[in-house]
């Protein structure tokens, strides 16, 4: 089955970039998502990008992927501390009966004022 | 905005309970699932279902079951709980794309 593989802490200082990395093996894969969880919370959707783009941009979030080697990355320009919080990547995977999504073991981000 | 709820933000139960975990959604999505998030582990999928009176296995069905008699509510239920079933369980919803939709989660303590 697909594999979905992150790092799982990252600390970087308020105002600095973060750049979050996810590999995955599937590469019929058709969406690929970030999601992000704040402590004690359910996931919140942030972004997603379809699998035939290289890059998304939005706002503070830009998304690159590289099908070649199966790798996604989130970076959040001038990272605050609100941004503190866990981050998900999840590929999308056809099951037959419904669409599924395979999450990686999500990175904790801490930012350091 | 889509909406998606859990009956409990907090349940404690005891060992060999049976426990009812619901989730609503009302956005008249045709797919739900159950997860459970234990740390450094991500995202187990448990169940999910795909129409009414549908349901299809997950990774790690073992110890659950669901119910899905209505569209828009799914049900988790431990027959017996245990003790390794204390971790915190996410309900979301999907139309027919991919994109999930989650409710913030029911941590569940087992003693």
């Amino acid at each position: 089955g697909e594999d979905v593989e992150q790092s799982l802490f990252l600390s970087v200082r308020e105002g600095d970039s973060s750049v979050i990395n996810c590999t995955y093996t599937d590469s019929s894969s058709t969406y690929l998502y970030w999601y992000k969880q704040e402590p004690g919370a359910g996931l919140q959707l942030l972004t997603y990008i379809f699998s035939n783009m290289d890059m998304k941009q939005d706002q503070r979030l830009t998304v690159l992927l590289n099908k070649k080697d199966k790798h996604l990355s989130l970076r959040i320009a001038d990272t605050q501390t609100g941004d503190s919080a866990i981050y998900f990547c999840a590929v999308g995977v056809p099951s037959g009966s419904a669409r599924q999504l395979t999450f990686g073991s999500g990175t904790q981000l801490t930012v350091l004022p | 905005d889509v909406k998606v709820t859990q009956s409990s933000r907090y349940l404690v139960k005891r060992t060999g309970e049976k426990v009812f975990l619901e989730c609503v959604q009302d956005m008249d999505h045709e797919n739900m699932f159950w997860y459970r998030q234990d740390p450094g582990l991500g995202l187990r999928l448990i169940y999910f279902s795909y129409d009414v009176k549908m349901k299809e296995k997950g990774d790690i069905p073992e110890g659950y079951s669901v119910s899905r008699e209505k569209k828009e509510r799914f049900s988790l239920i431990l027959e017996s709980a245990s003790t390794n079933q204390t971790s915190m369980y996410l309900c979301a919803s999907s139309t027919g794309s991919e994109t999930q939709y989650f409710g913030p989660g029911t941590r569940l303590l087992v003693l």
